[in-house]
């Protein structure tokens, strides 16, 4: 089964902070994801990764970057909290022509 | 602008009855659909998939219809079981070689013993 692991399952952060969320895959996949969940927002992307050291924005990128420096492991970087960043945020990873595989996400809020 | 919209927020059923989950799309370029389920506190999980080349796939319990020229799918779930309560997310994918899914907003089912 594919493991993809977030390192925390809940964040308290102050406004203005720098944030990192790591997410690490054990199958060697190619494709790596970060979403955010909202309620009545359902799942919007935030940026993928679909090689080492590539990046592509995603619908929301705003606020937000990303760093794939090893084919495992894929991070979301929020260079200064704001309020509106408290959610949940999922990582995901795919190899071409499969479906997603979600990590149990992190509960992030934005003091 | 929300290319896969689910309308019902929620929804309720009698334990052993059928659950119908509901998604519309609105882009034509879609053509690989998937559903996933969410518990709270966890990550969704992947539940059923349909290629635009069949119009139901079926995987025990749960069934997926595809009526292409509705631009509608739904999901079926009979008998619905306690442990099915979660958010139902509904996918879309321009080809199942495409990096991303559109996400709809989800549908809480909670079946009622």
């Amino acid at each position: 089964d594919v493991k993809v692991t977030q390192s925390s399952r809940y964040l308290v952060k102050r406004t203005g902070e720098k944030v990192f969320l790591e997410c690490v895959q054990d199958m060697d996949h190619e494709n790596m994801f970060w979403y955010r969940q909202d309620p009545g927002l359902g799942l919007r992307l935030i940026y993928f990764s679909y090689d080492v050291k590539m990046k592509e924005k995603g619908d929301i990128p705003e606020g937000y970057s990303v760093s794939r420096e090893k084919k495992e492991r894929f991070s979301l970087i929020l260079e200064s909290a704001s309020t509106n960043q408290t959610s949940m945020y999922l990582c995901a990873t795919k190899q071409t022509n499969e479906k997603l595989f979600f990590g149990s996400g992190t509960q992030l809020s934005v003091l | 602008d929300q290319q896969v919209k689910q309308n019902s927020p929620s929804l309720s059923v009698q334990e052993g009855r059928i659950s119908i989950l509901n998604c519309d799309y609105t882009n034509s370029m879609f053509d690989y659909f998937l559903w996933y389920k969410k518990y709270p506190a966890e990550g969704p999980t992947f539940l059923i998939s349909i290629s635009s080349i069949k119009d139901k796939n079926e995987d025990g319990r749960f069934t997926v219809f595809l009526n292409k020229s509705a631009k509608h799918l739904s999901l079926h779930i009979v008998p619905s079981q306690p442990g099915d309560s979660a958010v139902y997310f509904c996918a879309a994918s321009p080809g199942t070689g495409a990096n991303n899914l559109f996400f709809g907003t989800g549908t809480r089912l909670t079946v009622i013993p």
